[in-house]
């Protein structure tokens, strides 16, 4: 069955490590996107790519860093600038453009202590 | 930019009646789409309904409707016969449909609305 896997779902790292967050797709999706949510909140976008090797900042892009080397692949990088990146991160794909609905990997809850 | 703004934090149902979620957004786009996603628990996101602004008619899934009031831009989700099921956080998002748009192929979201349904 086609879906979205995020590895992996729980995720500890001490203060200025960077961390990378996995996101691998099968539906042959063009776009794909990430995600940030915290406690009681809604989701934030923090980058999104339409095509292989081409990516935009979403709304809270600052201490964050992706690549699209695959159109399959679209991995996250948390780095040591991001403030508070202990939150629930979300991947998503969908088809470019048109009424397509984004679906959504399990995701992967991130400590940072 | 777009905002969707949903007012309600919380709202409860007891299984088997309705209960309706509010959501509005701000755009100057003429074209674009509107959903609904459902967060139960598990944490997994999972599309409940969709409607095209283009259309008038209200988007009908099953126990779930919607009432799109172009003007007022205003997105409300109906839930009938609620089950216990039903119990989950519920998203509002919005996502422009005119290419070269800032909003065309993102997904913008409200910040949600924890549905409860008690027994």
């Amino acid at each position: 069955d086609g879906g979205i896997t995020q590895s992996p779902k729980y995720l500890f790292r001490k203060e200025g490590q960077n961390v990378t967050l996995s996101c691998e797709q099968n539906l042959n999706h063009d776009a794909m996107y990430w995600y940030r949510q915290d406690p009681g909140q809604g989701l934030r976008l923090i980058y999104y790519s339409q095509i292989v090797n081409d990516f935009q900042k979403g709304d809270i892009a600052e201490g964050y860093s992706v690549s699209r080397e695959k159109k399959e692949s679209f991995p996250l990088t948390v780095t040591s600038a991001q403030k508070n990146p202990t939150a629930f991160y979300l991947c998503a794909s969908t088809l470019w453009g048109g009424n397509s609905p984004l679906h959504f990997g399990n995701g992967t809850r991130l400590t940072v202590t | 930019a777009q905002t969707v703004t949903q007012s309600q934090p919380e709202m409860s149902v007891q299984e088997a009646e309705t209960v309706t979620l509010s959501c509005t957004y701000d755009t100057s786009e003429s074209d674009y789409y509107l959903f609904w996603y459902k967060q139960p628990p598990s944490r997994q996101m999972i599309l409940v309904i969709r409607q095209e602004a283009y259309k008038q008619q209200n988007a009908t899934e099953n126990r779930f409707s919607v009432n799109f009031q172009k003007a007022a831009k205003s997105f409300s989700l109906k839930i009938s016969d609620s089950q216990l099921g039903d119990a989950a956080m519920y998203f509002c998002a919005y996502r422009g449909a005119n290419a070269g748009g800032t909003s065309y192929g993102k997904l913008t979201f409200g910040q949600g609305t924890i549905l409860t349904v008690h027994p």
